[in-house]
């Protein structure tokens, strides 16, 4: 199974912060990673797929880069409903695998 | 509206077998995939499995492969999950997840609330 791992776990901003989350890979996956949001009690929502393309309806403040095996989420400016757990998902190959998660947090 | 809609929570026992149903509304069932994925307490997400709404061929995670069953019902707009040889470790919210890619790889646009399976004695 490809293993995912995020850095880092857990992350404290503040409103208005530029903050970047990072995914690896432990083999090259080549573009087929996604992003996607979690809320306390939520379902996950997708933000980007294919690392770098942004979800119909997400906003813009949300980009994704990377390929192989190093990704990153960033989200320029941050907004109070950002404040979330973050994951993501290789589906490069099955099992499809997830990352740990990120829980960003309010400063 | 797209609408992925879950069977409520389940109690079960060790050994036993749980069906989780998962009703899809807003969109022409047959035209994605179905994927169904869980999160146990304190675990990320883990994959199971996932279903061709056309013709209901099927993949499975090897974790999961002699346990889970994933069918569907075209005709109800439903696909369901059978997880059997329950444990206590299968302790965890099940979703159903709609696939928006048809050639690419997965990317899962729409979730189902989640169903709560407990496994205990």
């Amino acid at each position: 199974d490809i293993q995912m791992t995020q850095s880092p776990s857990s992350l404290s901003a503040s409103v208005g912060d530029r903050v970047t989350i990072t995914c690896r890979a432990n083999q090259s996956i080549n573009s087929n990673l996604n992003w996607y949001q979690r809320k306390p009690g939520k379902a996950p929502k997708l933000l980007i797929y294919a690392a770098s393309s942004l979800q119909s309806g997400v906003p813009s403040r949300f980009s994704g880069s990377g390929s192989a095996t190093d990704f990153t989420l960033t989200v320029s400016s941050l907004q109070p409903e950002d404040f979330a757990t973050y994951y993501c998902q290789q589906s490069y190959t099955t099992p499809i695998t997830f990352g740990q998660g990120t829980r960003l947090e309010i400063k | 509206q797209v609408q992925l809609v879950q069977s409520g929570a389940e109690v079960k026992k060790p050994g036993a077998s749980v069906k989780v149903s998962c009703k899809a509304s807003g969109y022409t069932f047959t035209t994605y995939a179905i994927h169904w994925v869980r999160q146990a307490p304190g675990q990320r997400l883990e994959w199971l499995g996932w279903i061709n709404a056309v013709n209901g061929n099927t993949k499975y995670s090897q974790n999961f492969q002699d346990r889970v069953t994933i069918t569907r019902d075209t005709s109800a707009s439903t696909a369901y999950m059978e997880l059997s040889s329950l444990r206590s470790e299968d302790t965890a919210v099940y979703y159903c997840a709609r696939d928006l890619s048809v050639v690419t790889a997965p990317l899962f646009d729409y979730w189902g609330q989640g169903t709560l399976v407990t496994v205990s004695s």
